[in-house]
């Protein structure tokens, strides 16, 4: 099966740049989602198709994915990004969606 | 803004079938797809299956022998039934809205889960 790999955790300084990755077998090749996901609570969607931002998003959230990997970049991390995040994927090999195992946005 | 309210036993014994649902309000449960997710305590998430607004389900194909995933239109709502259950189904579950039941497709709207705990 398809398999999608992240970094355990990440750590930036408030107002520093935030990359956080998601790595898989010809991964520019398909479309990837994002998702952020607090302490306690849902998670919720910050970029989908690869780069495309869901209303009320901060524009300080962005995404690219091409060759291998696929990034999201926080810009001027706030506090309030501290979160895990998942990266999605579609497997056209067994019609399964996929999660990357998650990585831990620290801002300290 | 839809909403998606999710609902369970809390606590399941092994070999035996857990059942939950997600009650739909702000939109017609017939016009959109939906999916079910799961995320063992610590852990991360894991996609059941969705089904889609025409009736079609498709299931991951790791559990895909024991889900069933069906819509109730009269009470807007969705099932999940997953048999012969063991510890490591313990999990909160999920449910949440899918765009699209292609490569497109992302999840836009999340219930707050439910813990559904398997132990005897």
């Amino acid at each position: 099966s398809y398999e999608l790999s992240q970094p355990p955790s990440v750590s930036v300084s408030p107002g520093q740049t935030a990359t956080i990755t998601c790595s898989g077998d010809q991964l520019g090749d398909r479309y990837i989602s994002w998702y952020q996901q607090k302490s306690g609570q849902s998670p919720v969607v910050v970029m989908y198709q690869d780069s495309r931002r869901p209303s009320g998003i901060p524009e300080r959230f962005s995404g690219s994915n091409s060759g291998n990997t696929a990034t999201l970049t926080i810009s001027g991390t706030q506090t309030m990004d501290e979160a895990d995040y998942y990266c999605q994927a579609w497997d056209t090999n067994t019609a399964c969606w996929v999660f990357g195992g998650g990585t831990k946005l620290t801002v300290l | 803004q839809v909403q998606l309210q999710e609902s369970g036993p809390g606590l399941v014994k092994p070999s035996e079938t857990l059942s939950v649902s997600c009650a739909v309000s702000g939109d017609s449960i017939s016009n959109f797809y939906w999916g079910w997710i799961r995320q063992p305590p610590g852990k991360g998430l894991e996609w059941i299956g969705y089904l889609s607004h025409s009736g079609s389900t498709a299931y991951n194909s790791f559990l895909k022998s024991r889900i069933s995933i069906s819509v109730d239109m009269s009470k807007n709502s969705l099932s999940l039934k997953l048999q012969s259950v063991t510890a490591a189904d313990t999990a909160v579950y999920y449910c949440a809205r899918l765009t699209s039941t292609t490569q497109i497709g992302y999840f836009d709207n999340w219930g707050q889960g439910t813990l559904i705990t398997v132990s005897s």
